[in-house]
This record gives C-alpha cells, sequence and structure tokens, in this order.
C-alpha cells in the first residue's frame, strides 16, 4: 500500500508569490493535517481536515488556507510569501480525526524555500 | 501556550550503549503522549501512542513510559546500534476532539560503531 504522498518535493518561491502544496493520504485515512517545521524545531501544527471539515488550526496567519476533497487528499495554500515562510511542510494522515490511539503518518514532506 | 521540551538536546553514545530520553509536557487536559523516529532523509515513523497514566510499551529495543500526573515521558533505547541514529520526537495531545499534536524540539541521537 502506498504511504502519504506529498508534492512537490522541493519548490523556490520569490517574496509576495503564492503556493500550493498537496497531500494524498494512506488509502482509507480520511484525517490530514499539516505540520511547518524549521530546522532545529519540532513540526508545528498548522491544520487538521477530517472528513472534510477543519478540525484544528493552529497558530498561523489567515495567508495559510487549506481545504480536503471528496477523496481525503488535502491542499495546504500560502498566500503572499515570507522569508520566514521557508521550512519543510509535513502532510500526515490518520484513520480518525481523533487522537485516540491512531499514530500520524507522515508524508517525506516539501522542501519550500523562499528567495 | 502549551510547551513540550525535550532533553537533551542531542546525545552522542557507542554502540551498545544504553540510553534515554526524557519528554516533558502539560499535565492537565492531557490526551495523548506520541513519539516517533525521524531518521534522516525519511519520514517521521511512528513508534508509540500512550494515552493512560503508568501506560508502559515496548517495541524491540525501545521501550516508553508514561507519568501524566507529573507530566513526563521516557523513551529508552537499550544496547544502542548505528541504526538507532535518529532524531527522536514526542509530541502531546491535548483534546480528545481533534489530531492537533505539540511537538517537541527532538532529541537527535547519534550512534558510534
Amino acid at each position: 500500500d502506498a504511504g502519504v504522498t506529498q508534492s512537490p518535493t522541493h519548490l523556490i518561491k520569490t517574496r509576495g508569490q503564492h503556493v500550493t502544496l498537496r497531500c494524498s493520504p494512506i488509502s482509507g485515512h480520511k484525517s490530514v493535517s499539516w505540520y511547518q517545521q524549521v530546522l532545529g524545531q519540532g513540526p508545528q501544527f498548522i491544520f487538521q481536515y477530517y472528513e472534510k471539515e477543519e478540525r484544528g488550526r493552529g497558530n498561523f496567519p489567515d495567508r495559510f488556507s487549506a481545504r480536503q476533497f471528496p477523496n481525503y487528499s488535502s491542499e495546504l495554500n500560502v498566500n503572499a510569501l515570507l522569508l520566514g515562510d521557508s521550512a519543510l511542510y509535513l502532510c500526515a494522515s490518520s484513520l480518525t480525526g481523533t487522537l485516540s490511539n491512531q499514530p500520524q503518518h507522515f508524508g517525506d514532506g516539501t522542501r519550500l524555500s523562499i528567495l | 501556550i502549551l510547551n513540550v521540551e525535550q532533553s537533551p538536546q542531542s546525545l552522542h553514545v557507542q554502540e551498545g550503549d544504553s540510553t534515554n530520553f526524557t519528554c516533558s509536557f502539560p499535565s492537565s487536559n492531557f490526551y495523548a503522549l506520541h513519539w516517533y523516529r525521524w531518521e534522516t532523509a525519511k519520514s517521521p515513523e511512528a513508534l508509540f501512542v500512550m494515552t493512560l497514566n503508568g501506560d508502559e510499551k515496548k517495541k524491540g529495543r525501545i521501550s516508553a513510559t508514561l507519568n501524566t500526573k507529573e507530566g513526563y515521558s521516557y523513551l529508552y533505547i537499550k544496547g544502542s546500534q548505528p541504526e538507532d541514529s535518529a532524531t527522536y520526537l514526542c509530541a502531546f495531545g491535548g483534546s480528545s476532539n481533534t489530531g492537533k499534536l505539540i511537538f517537541g524540539q527532538g532529541t537527535t541521537l547519534q550512534v558510534k560503531p
């Protein structure tokens, strides 16, 4: 079975541009979460979607938005990019929308560099 | 602001040594504590999910304990091997309604042959 897939793997943008990152969860998983990881820090929670509805939002500005599609894949959009948005963006999927005993299954991430 | 702290930040051990790391988290509104292993150039891999005070989990040479009343978890690696070299992340879940996890900054383990 395929794991969590993210695209693209690497992306270079300039300040002010916008970007769309994509994630396909493991087959059967209905929850997708997005995390931002900056070097030297742990992943920071951005959003969680479950059954196409937003279930949680982290402390990120409104420039960050996301959605989940009927096939449970997800997009993360970032507008008006800033240098500080340079990071590894991780997507994780899980069976349910709650923590319970369900681990998160991570993709390899998208490395976003802002020039 | 909820804080999850891990110590030490990094650790260098010799092959065969046993080692342990600490994860400290808020003792209120606890729902779950996760441990992940993150090897270089790979994605984070789930090791354990613990929900009950006093929980102990084991996977091969790696084990973890949980104390929710005092807000800490220990991860133990017995007889470290070079393939154990990775960053170990713990993550705190404070709500049953979402999958939101608050991660620590990780402990990076280097095992020398």
